[in-house]
């Protein structure tokens, strides 16, 4: 059975730019949840979905950042305008039922760079 | 808010200790807590997961132990080898779905 995949595995870009970061969560995983850690500190979470719909968004830092996950499959994390403080390592997890009651499954995370 | 420390930040130890990795959380009131590996350039990889009415969990050579009432979990390793070298982590699950993460103990087992 496959992993949870992320891609892209490294991504450097410019302040201003937009970056698509995706997530594949392994399959019949209704569960989908973002985190992310920047350099220093511990990781943090972001969002999560259950099926397409977004659960908790409750640690989106701001409306800079972007998540979707269209018939509730993969999913894409948009940063746009990209600034210098979201540079950090981006994971993705899935789980089959609620975290309350389920290991979430990590996939290897995007380390995203921005100059 | 859930806040999650972890003591040491690093340990280095020579193979075949048995060695101890602490974990501490502020607020009591949550759902399960969680021990994480992590290798350079990977991702998290679950180790144990005890939910809040258990006091512990045992894969192998890991026994994790939580004590609600007082915000402390252990992750004790027997018998170190090399191959445990890694950053172990530790999450509290106290939302709904939120994971609350400590920043981590970085172990060198050296053969």
């Amino acid at each position: 059975e496959a992993g949870v995949t992320q891609f892209p595995s490294h991504s450097v870009i410019e302040k201003g730019q937009t970056v698509t970061l995706r997530c594949d969560p392994i399959s019949g995983h209704d569960n989908l949840y973002w985190y992310r850690r920047v350099m220093g500190k511990e990781i943090k979470f972001l969002l999560h979905f259950v099926k397409e719909s977004k659960q908790d968004e409750s640690g989106m830092p701001n409306n800079r950042f972007l998540a979707e996950r269209t018939g509730g499959t993969y999913s894409t994390l948009k940063v746009q305008p990209a600034e210098l403080e979201d540079s950090g390592v981006y994971f993705c997890a899935s789980s089959q039922q609620l975290a309350s009651t389920d290991t979430q499954y990590f996939g290897p995370g995007t380390r995203l760079t921005v100059l | 808010k859930q806040e999650v420390t972890q003591i040491p930040a690093a340990l280095s130890v020579p193979e075949g200790e048995n060695l101890v990795l602490n974990c501490s959380f502020t607020d009591s009131a949550i759902y399960n807590l969680q021990w994480f590996r992590q290798d350079p350039g990977k991702g998290l990889t679950s180790l144990l997961l005890i939910q809040s009415s258990q006091r512990e969990q045992t894969s192998g050579r890991l026994n994790a132990s939580l004590d609600k009432s007082s915000g402390r979990s252990t992750l004790y390793i027997a018998a170190s080898q090399p191959g445990d070298s890694a950053t172990y982590l530790c999450a509290v699950l106290s939302g709904y779905s939120t994971l609350t993460f400590g920043k981590g103990t970085m172990l060198l087992v050296s053969p």
